[in-house]
């Protein structure tokens, strides 16, 4: 069975610093990986995804993430957090092949201080 | 950009009701799913649907719960007989390719 584990239930950062949001995972066979972000009362909005290649993606509002196959990680990181970045984070994974489905970690909260 | 709708955006209904949950993926996609996010709780996988048919599905999404595409543009989930336990935020989600997912808003179920 496919896992994901968000170790950190909150994350606090001061604007301006770089900020690392940890996820780990766990799956059979090659791994299709999310980033997707929760806002209060939103849905969730993708922010990046990893399936192959350069093991660092560019994704959506300067967020990147490095895939780890050693380490089975993908930790999201930015170089300068905003306030506007505060929210709920979640981490995902699905398996090889076509429409599986995505299983989510717990989400890591986000705070970035002004 | 285009984006998947989902309708109601709140709904209560009481213990035993049937609900109908409507989502509208977008246009030239061609998966889809549900799930749904208990409150406080993390996002949990309910059922993917192509090919006019389920392809997928949790130990969640039991006999109570049906999905349906009916007329090539909407994507519904129904609960038959709702529990309490059935109170969650419902997410849509449509796919292109099968990987990556775009989500609806939700609806929110409030079951009294």
């Amino acid at each position: 069975a496919q896992s994901v584990a968000q170790p950190e239930d909150q994350v606090n950062v001061a604007e301006g610093n770089p900020l690392t949001v940890k996820c780990t995972y766990s799956v059979s066979g090659n791994p299709y990986l999310f980033w997707y972000v929760q806002y209060p009362n939103r849905g969730l909005q993708f922010l990046l995804k990893y399936i192959t290649g350069d093991n660092l993606v560019k994704g959506s509002y300067g967020f990147e993430a490095e895939f780890n196959k050693s380490q089975t990680s993908f930790h999201l990181k930015k170089p300068s957090a905003l306030v506007s970045d505060s929210a709920l984070y979640f981490c995902a994974v699905s398996g090889t092949g076509g429409y599986q489905k995505v299983t989510f970690g717990i989400g890591t909260k986000l705070q970035v201080i002004p | 950009e285009p984006e998947v709708t989902q309708t109601p955006s709140h709904q209560v209904t009481q213990m035993g009701q049937e609900v109908i949950l409507r989502c509208v993926p977008i246009s030239n996609h061609l998966y889809f799913y549900w799930y749904r996010q208990i409150l406080g709780q993390k996002v949990e996988f309910l059922v993917s649907f192509y090919n006019n048919e389920i392809s997928e599905k949790s130990e969640i999404f039991d006999d109570q719960f049906s999905v349906e595409r009916p007329d090539g543009s909407n994507f519904t989930l129904k609960i038959r007989s709702t529990k309490l336990e059935d109170s969650a935020m419902y997410f849509c989600a449509s796919s292109m390719d099968g990987y990556e997912q775009y989500f609806g808003p939700g609806t929110r179920l409030t079951v009294t």
